[in-house]
């Protein structure tokens, strides 16, 4: 199947400062999601993307669709303590079968924020 | 407000148990799926259904197999439960369509010992 690579893996930073995470892959999607898992739950989507070049913002939340259509990114301003979690990115592709709505997942970005 | 739900947080079973897994939503979507989540793996797709008893393989679907007898319900089965199925399980739904946000459960840890 594709293959996504997210990065950083993990990340420690202190309260009030920007964080940057992405993923990349070998071949196109047409839609990028980034989800956030708290700890103990489910995850949750923060910010879908559906056009190359697309940014998009949700609060502190900003998140790009790569021109090549194989990349993306999302950052978080002014960090919080409650911004720890688990990070996602997820890639799909537009089928027009029963595949449709299926996504790929990144291995996810643990994020930590020290007061 | 729309919601996943997984019948159970915790699970300890035993080697060699058969054990089922139960997730209900109720939104109405046509898509439903379990993943696996597991340090440094992400999140992977074990099997999805996309209607009432049709089912499709993930990537991870050795070990395990999967019933819909009802739209709103979908269970995974571990025939013979192994120590390496210990995981966090994921249920997950979605519109049919593609562009469609997931919605997750709570997750299940299952223990296998």
């Amino acid at each position: 199947g594709q293959q996504l690579n997210q990065s950083p893996q993990s990340m420690f930073i202190q309260e009030g400062e920007d964080v940057s995470m992405n993923c990349t892959s070998s071949s196109i999607f047409n839609t990028w999601l980034w989800y956030k898992q708290d700890p103990g739950e489910g995850p949750v989507l923060l910010i879908a993307l559906y056009k190359a070049g697309e940014l998009t913002s949700n609060g502190r939340l900003t998140a790009q669709f790569g021109i090549t259509r194989k990349d993306s990114f999302l950052n978080i301003s002014a960090s919080i303590p409650s911004d720890v979690g688990i990070y996602f990115c997820a890639g799909q592709l537009r089928f027009r079968d029963t595949n449709a709505g299926k996504s790929t997942f990144g291995d996810g970005t643990t994020l930590t924020v020290k007061p | 407000d729309v919601k996943v739900t997984q019948s159970s947080r915790y699970l300890v079973k035993r080697t060699g148990e058969k054990v089922f897994l139960e997730c209900v939503q109720d939104m109405d979507h046509e898509n439903m799926f379990w993943y696996r989540q597991d340090p440094g793996l992400g999140l992977r797709l074990i099997y999805f259904s996309y209607d009432v008893k049709m089912k499709e393989k993930g990537d991870i679907p050795e070990g395990y197999s999967v019933s819909r007898e009802k739209k709103e319900r979908f269970s995974l089965i571990l025939e013979s439960a192994s120590t390496n199925q210990t995981s966090m399980y994921l249920c997950a739904s979605s519109f049919l369509g593609a562009d469609g946000e997931a919605f997750f459960g709570q997750g299940t840890r299952l223990t296998v010992v």
